[in-house]
């Protein structure tokens, strides 16, 4: 069965210090890629998505995430990450054929103190 | 405003009790989802809808039903045969054309708690 897995459930960082989410999936066909983000109390939202094209893609608040195909991978960074990053990030996998199905990772919750 | 609208945004039921939750969206999207958010399992499928009238299995959908009447209503019946219906329950839409790139939008959640 298809599966996304995020290696951390909780990672806690100071404030500027640099993040990196990992997230891999298992399914060996066309996917597209995602990065939500669920902030204390609000909806979820899309904080990138990776279709086709360029590996690196750019997402809002300085986030940006690269696409190893060969590594099955979709990892999210962060150069300086703040307080109001504090929040539940998860990745999901779309399976090309499949009507649009989510397969979404367990989450990482981010902790920044200041 | 266009966006999706969950009601309630808390539920307290009985146990042994159907529970209805409301999924509500104006942004012309054709497909609809029902996700259930357990803390440490991310967001598991339920049910999903790519058109008016027709509907899909997710992945958990035992003790769960839905209808698709209607191309912005989408709503979810937690039953009594759901054995852990204690939940944040999300919808989501999307232009939904498989094949296409698009993304799902969410609404903010309904969390159910079976007393």
């Amino acid at each position: 069965a298809q599966s996304v897995s995020q290696h951390n459930h909780h990672v806690i960082l100071s404030e500027a210090a640099s993040l990196e989410l990992g997230c891999n999936y298992s399914y060996g066909g066309t996917v597209n890629l995602f990065w939500y983000v669920q902030y204390p109390g609000q909806h979820l939202q899309l904080l990138l998505k990776y279709f086709s094209g360029d590996p690196l893609v750019k997402g809002i608040k300085g986030f940006e995430a690269e696409f190893i195909k060969s590594k099955f991978s979709f990892n999210l960074r962060k150069p300086s990450v703040q307080w109001s990053d504090t929040a539940e990030y998860f990745c999901a996998v779309r399976l090309y054929n499949q009507g649009g199905k989510l397969i979404f990772g367990q989450g990482t919750e981010l902790s920044v103190k200041p | 405003d266009g966006g999706i609208t969950q009601s309630p945004k808390y539920l307290f039921r009985k146990e042994g009790q159907n529970v209805t939750l409301s999924c509500e969206q104006n942004l012309n999207h054709d497909a609809m989802y029902w996700y259930r958010q357990d803390p440490g399992q991310g967001l598991r499928l339920i049910y999903y809808s790519q058109i008016v009238n027709d509907f899909q299995k997710g992945d958990i959908a035992e003790g769960y039903s839905v209808s698709r009447e209607k191309k912005e209503s989408f709503p979810l019946t937690v039953t009594s045969a759901q054995k852990n219906p204690t939940a944040f329950y999300l919808c989501a839409s999307s232009t939904g054309l498989a094949g296409v790139n698009n993304e799902q939008f969410f609404g903010p959640g309904t969390r159910l708690t079976v007393l």
